[in-house]
């Protein structure tokens, strides 16, 4: 039973316009959740995380917003540049335990010139 | 450069075979996770430590067995390789620290068993 899901295999935009992520989760004890870009044959990257008690944080073009109370959140890029192409990893841990991060399957990002 | 380091970083092995899929940071973390990703999936926890001498299991452990002597190394062993566990397989470690929930993986090990 996935307790993370993304439910878009894959998304395409236009350079300069804006992605959106969309990430959903089932487990309410989840309350720290993290975005990971993966390039090919690469490890994935750490990009921006949000804990339970916010709905929104920025950095630079990166923002990720939470609603708890429909277990969702989402990452927008605003705007997108081509290197953002890369696969994008939705991840939920609950903290004080053993820290294990649980995935979503991944969304595929292409950015168009 | 401070990390987590896989090797080997491709190796094919017949079936029935073993190997060791080896492990190391030196950033003296105490949390240490194994992932496997399949195609069009997310990553799976094998097995992770929090702890030098402290081994627990994840999601999918069998097949596979860990150690962890040293807070450094947290090797993987495959004992009899099946070709389910034609993978790509990442290690990571966890320090808590700053807004990055402090992990950090490696490059991956590609394994395919034939």
């Amino acid at each position: 039973d996935q307790q993370v899901k993304q439910n878009s295999p894959s998304l395409s935009v236009q350079e300069g316009r804006i992605s959106i992520l969309n990430c959903d989760y089932t487990n309410s004890m989840f309350d720290y959740f993290l975005w990971y870009k993966k390039y090919p044959a690469e490890g994935p990257t750490f990009l921006i995380s949000i804990s339970s008690i916010k709905d929104k944080n920025e950095d630079g073009r990166f923002t990720v917003f939470l609603n708890k109370s429909a277990k969702h959140l989402s990452l927008h890029i605003v705007p997108s540049q081509p290197g953002d192409s890369a696969v994008y990893f939705c991840a939920a841990v609950t903290q004080g335990g053993s820290e294990k991060l649980v995935f979503g399957k991944g969304t595929k990002l292409t950015v168009n010139p | 450069n401070a990390g987590v380091t896989q090797t080997p970083k491709f190796r094919i092995l017949k079936i029935g075979q073993s190997m060791t899929l080896q492990c190391a940071q030196d950033m003296n973390h105490n949390y240490m996770y194994w992932y496997r990703q399949d195609p069009g999936m997310g990553l799976k926890l094998i097995y992770y430590s929090v702890g030098a001498g402290i081994t627990d299991k994840g999601e999918v452990p069998n097949g596979y067995n860990v150690s962890r002597s040293t807070t450094e190394d947290f090797p993987l062993r495959l004992e009899l390789a099946a070709p389910s566990q034609t993978s790509v397989y990442f290690c990571a470690s966890n320090g808590r620290t700053g807004e990055d929930y402090g992990y950090t993986f490696g490059s991956g090990t590609r394994l395919t068993v034939v």
